[in-house]
């Protein structure tokens, strides 16, 4: 079955520290991808990154880094020099195809909160 | 830029009330799709849509339906409301692919949706 999962509730960090959050995906689907989206307390979604399944090197976007895994099957988001304005709910996301076409799963999020 | 929008951002309607949530986007996208948004759920895929006239049920459709007349608007139908459709609703567009060769779902700003 094909699956995200993030296992971190909630993240706590300092301003300007590097945070990292976890995701852990199953898929059989030899090509797929991985995004991570944003949602501040507003509540739009804000797209961050992708990585796709054959991409050689780690996607980077600014200040954020997917850490990408194939073996472990992992993408984890690295945000580094953390900023207050970073606090809100993180999801990871996979690209699954079905007969109809294609379409994203999500996971249950992660909420970071940057103190100063 | 890309522009989802949605009917409306806050909506109260009683059980049993017949409910339409409206997404426009205006970026020519062939693909539309609705989320809800639950505490620790994160976002579940209600339908989506690959084409006008075309519809495919996603992780939990039941108790919704969806129309797609024109490639811009995507409706979600709550035939029937009830208190556990009590939630944040979201809805996203895509292209299959854009021109980074990469696949990327555009989000509207949601809507609350109370039932009483």
């Amino acid at each position: 079955a094909q699956k995200i999962t993030q296992t971190q509730p909630g993240m706590f960090v300092q301003e300007k520290e590097a945070v990292t959050l976890d995701c852990t995906y199953d898929t059989s689907d030899p090509s797929y991808g991985l995004f991570w989206y944003k949602q501040p307390s507003s509540g739009e979604m804000i797209f961050l990154i992708y990585q796709g399944s054959y991409d050689q090197q780690n996607a980077t976007e600014g200040r954020y880094s997917l850490n990408f895994q194939k073996a472990r099957k992992s993408a984890n988001l690295v945000i580094s020099a953390s900023q207050l304005g970073d606090s809100a709910m993180y999801f990871c996301a996979m690209r699954v195809f079905n007969q109809a076409g294609t379409a994203l799963i999500f996971g249950k999020g992660t909420t970071l909160s940057v103190s100063s | 830029d890309v522009k989802v929008t949605q009917s409306s951002r806050y909506l109260v309607k009683r059980t049993g009330e017949k409910v339409f949530l409206e997404c426009v986007q205006d970026m020519d996208h062939e693909n539309m799709f609705w989320y809800r948004q639950d505490p620790g759920l994160g976002l579940r895929l209600i339908y989506f849509s690959y084409d006008v006239k075309m519809k495919e049920k996603g992780d939990i459709p039941e108790g919704y339906s969806v129309s797609r007349e024109k490639k811009e608007r995507f409706s979600l139908i709550l035939e029937s409301a009830s208190t556990n459709q009590t939630s944040m609703y979201l809805c996203a567009s895509s292209f299959t692919w854009d021109d980074r060769g990469h696949y990327e779902q555009y989000f509207g700003p949601g809507t609350r949706l109370t039932v009483t």
